[in-house]
């Protein structure tokens, strides 16, 4: 069984703090590392997919690294938004599709 | 971007009943349909991988003759639960690639199922 750990498991920040939590998998047989945005009643929806060992991806105040070498992925949100609330998944690829997922970070932006 | 529904949404059942929940690409072709299921505080845990045209493979565990998985076309998987029980009470959520897509895109996801078993 692969284990793909996500801290913390949820986090409170104030609209405009900056955050970032982690997603450690296995470092052998990598073939992806995805990221996915999972709001309430909706969804997930792909953020990234990264693949080469320090990658950095970044889409809008949202940016991931990655390092396959350790094992680990942050996300980072920059002057986190009340619609940025949501939980955040990663899920680890090691082979013939098959993803397997992290507890996700359930994320609270107040206002 | 590609979209993924999913019916019902929501579905309480009485025990022993059968509950059939369909997975459809809209806009894509998807020869490999994914079905997750998942526990309160816990992961997407895979249950089984739909293949058009062809068996299912299930996960270790999970049961084919109770999860009957049907992947008529290249647009719609159906997960049948059957003589449903309170333990089967879960969230289902279905996730399906591109067809020939590599292993390094994403998947996309259907909003998911809710069944309550009473």
């Amino acid at each position: 069984i692969l284990n793909v750990e996500q801290s913390p498991q949820s986090l409170h920040v104030q609209e405009g703090d900056s955050t970032n939590f982690t997603c450690s998998f296995p470092s052998s047989n990598f073939y992806a590392l995805h990221w996915y945005r999972w709001e309430t009643a909706k969804s997930p929806e792909a953020l990234f997919v990264m693949t080469l060992n320090g990658d950095e991806k970044k889409k809008g105040r949202i940016s991931a690294t990655l390092n396959t070498k350790e094992g680990y992925s942050y996300l980072y949100i920059k002057g986190s938004q009340p619609e940025d609330s949501a939980t955040y998944l990663c899920a680890f690829s090691g082979g013939y599709q098959k993803v397997t997922f992290g507890i996700g970070t359930k994320l609270q932006v107040i206002p | 971007g590609a979209v993924v529904s999913q019916h019902p949404s929501w579905v309480i059942c009485k025990s022993g009943t059968s509950v059939k929940i369909e997975c459809r690409s809209l806009d894509f072709q998807a020869t490999t349909m994914f079905w997750y299921r998942q526990f309160p505080k816990q992961s997407l845990m895979l249950m089984a991988t739909s293949n058009e045209g062809s068996k299912a493979t299930y996960e270790q565990g999970v049961e084919k003759d109770k999860f009957l998985i049907n992947h008529a076309s290249l647009t719609l998987s159906t997960l049948t639960v059957t003589s449903a029980h309170p333990e089967d009470s879960s969230f289902y959520i279905c996730s399906a690639p591109r067809k020939g897509a590599s292993l390094q895109e994403t998947q996309y996801f259907g909003p998911g199922t809710r069944l309550l078993v009473l």
